[in-house]
């Protein structure tokens, strides 16, 4: 199984400031034949289902703000929030689809300083 | 509108069993690959199993720690995917939430849209 190992478990950062939440896996997320990483993220507010921010590793869905952005390949990614806001408070995962089992990192929790 | 609509969670004694149902709209459910994740209070997301398309055959995957215990299936005619799990555990309880595939030039990948997620509790 790839292990999904996120870093730091928790920050907090002041509002209007940088976040940055890292990620890595135990194998490469780097399919060759189509030059894609296999790598999601997700953002689970209190009391929410996970909503999907980011896939192959730094395409933001649809409706998401522009804060937020993926980066990274292989085996290291990275989230960024730009401008911390207030309702950016949330648990992050990432998350390879790259096989089965499908695995997630085990999450890193985003509070206001 | 992408709904998933998760039910059927409740307080089960060790050993026992139910059944969790996901009712789907505002998509052609019939060619998506449906997934159950689940979360135990206060711990993160944990891939439990899929199925495929009936036109792939249906095939289903499990995550070992339920391989043989739960089994996922779907009724298109009720656009429905289903998780039937027995023997179950205390390590069982969770939040489970049913997801859909998103379709990638035929290869299933991330999970586009979540259920609200239903509760199972194992407990005597």
């Amino acid at each position: 199984d790839i292990v999904m190992t996120q870093s730091p478990d928790s920050l907090a950062v002041s509002l209007g400031e940088r976040a940055t939440i890292n990620c890595k896996s135990s194998q490469s997320l780097l399919y060759g034949g189509n030059n894609k990483d296999y790598l999601a993220w997700y953002q689970q507010r209190p009391g929410q289902p996970p909503k999907l921010l980011i896939y192959w590793a730094s395409t933001r869905e649809s409706g998401v703000p522009d804060r937020f952005s993926g980066s990274g390949s292989g085996t290291h990614f990275t989230l960024t929030i730009s401008s911390l806001q207030a309702e950016d408070v949330a648990v992050y995962y990432c998350h390879q689809y790259y096989t089965t089992p499908r695995t997630f990192g085990q999450g890193t929790k985003v509070e206001i300083k | 509108e992408v709904q998933l609509v998760d039910s059927g969670g409740d307080l089960v004694q060790p050993g026992g069993s139910l059944r969790l149902s996901c009712e789907a709209s505002g998509f052609s459910f019939n060619n998506a690959w449906m997934s159950w994740v689940r979360q135990a209070p206060g711990k993160g997301l944990e891939w439990v199993g899929r199925i495929t398309s009936k036109t792939e055959g249906a095939t289903t995957d499990y995550a070992a720690p339920v391989k043989g215990r739960f089994t996922i299936s779907r009724d298109d005619s009720k656009n429905t995917v289903y998780l039937q799990m027995n023997s179950l555990k205390t390590e069982d309880t969770a939040t489970y939430y049913c997801t859909r595939y998103f379709d990638s030039d035929g290869y299933p990948t991330y999970f586009d849209f979540w259920g609200l997620g239903t509760l199972v509790t194992v407990s005597s």
